[in-house]
């Protein structure tokens, strides 16, 4: 059964170093998301992206976030000047077109010292 | 506002006990409820959405929009269903496809 993928699955960096979280989506979907979740907190939605555009963005995805799909596999999320208080488990999700059901990857922890 | 409430961080039953957990919501519409679960050391997975009205793994939600809630019941718990268990919301406005997640309830069924 096709998965998301997600690498690499912790990531260690230092405060004010840029981080690219990278996802490999199911291969025919077309909606792509990330997550996050702070240790002990909600779930929280970053940001949507279709045909090749930002669909949907949340509060939190301020100007040192970005996300590309580079490649037409890849699907990458990008920190460009880490915060301690971006340390989360960041999940990345897919979807079909049409379809109401989001396929999670297995996350990546990103750890900012 | 648009938020998902799951009122119990942790549930313990014993095995064979009946479980509920508990998910109100709050959002001016119509939503789309879901119920995800995760279990240990892996990764997040749909269990199961109002819209479809099943059973799975004798897990079963009904949406009352009156109390605005949407709980998840199983009659006979099983030790494998212990996991962390979330409820979430989508709205079904226009292109508006993201999930809004309630806090989860880690499920621990005990022998």
């Amino acid at each position: 059964e096709p998965e998301v993928t997600q690498t690499p699955s912790h990531q260690v960096t230092q405060m004010g170093q840029e981080v690219i979280l990278r996802c490999v989506p199911i291969s025919n979907h077309l909606y792509f998301y990330w997550y996050r979740q702070i240790l002990g907190q909600k779930v929280e939605f970053l940001v949507s992206f279709y045909n090749n555009e930002i669909s949907e963005k949340s509060e939190i995805f301020d100007d040192q976030f970005s996300v590309e799909r580079p490649d037409g596999s890849n699907f990458t999320l990008k920190i460009r000047s880490t915060k301690l208080e971006d340390s989360a488990m960041y999940f990345c999700a897919s979807s079909e077109p049409g379809a109401d059901t989001q396929y999670f990857g297995p996350g990546t922890r990103l750890t900012v010292l | 506002a648009q938020r998902v409430t799951q009122p119990e961080k942790l549930l313990s039953v014993f095995k064979g006990a009946p479980v509920e957990l508990k998910c109100n919501y709050s959002y001016s519409g119509s939503p789309e409820l879901f119920w995800y679960v995760q279990y240990s050391r892996q990764r997040l997975q749909l269990l199961l959405r109002h819209i479809s009205r099943e059973s799975i793994k004798g897990f079963t939600a009904d949406l009352n929009k009156g109390e605005t809630s949407f709980h998840l019941k199983k009659p006979f718990a099983q030790e494998e269903d212990s996991a962390m268990y979330y409820c979430a919301l989508r709205g079904n406005a226009g292109n508006n496809r993201k999930l809004i997640w309630g806090l989860g309830t880690s499920l621990a069924v005990n022998p």
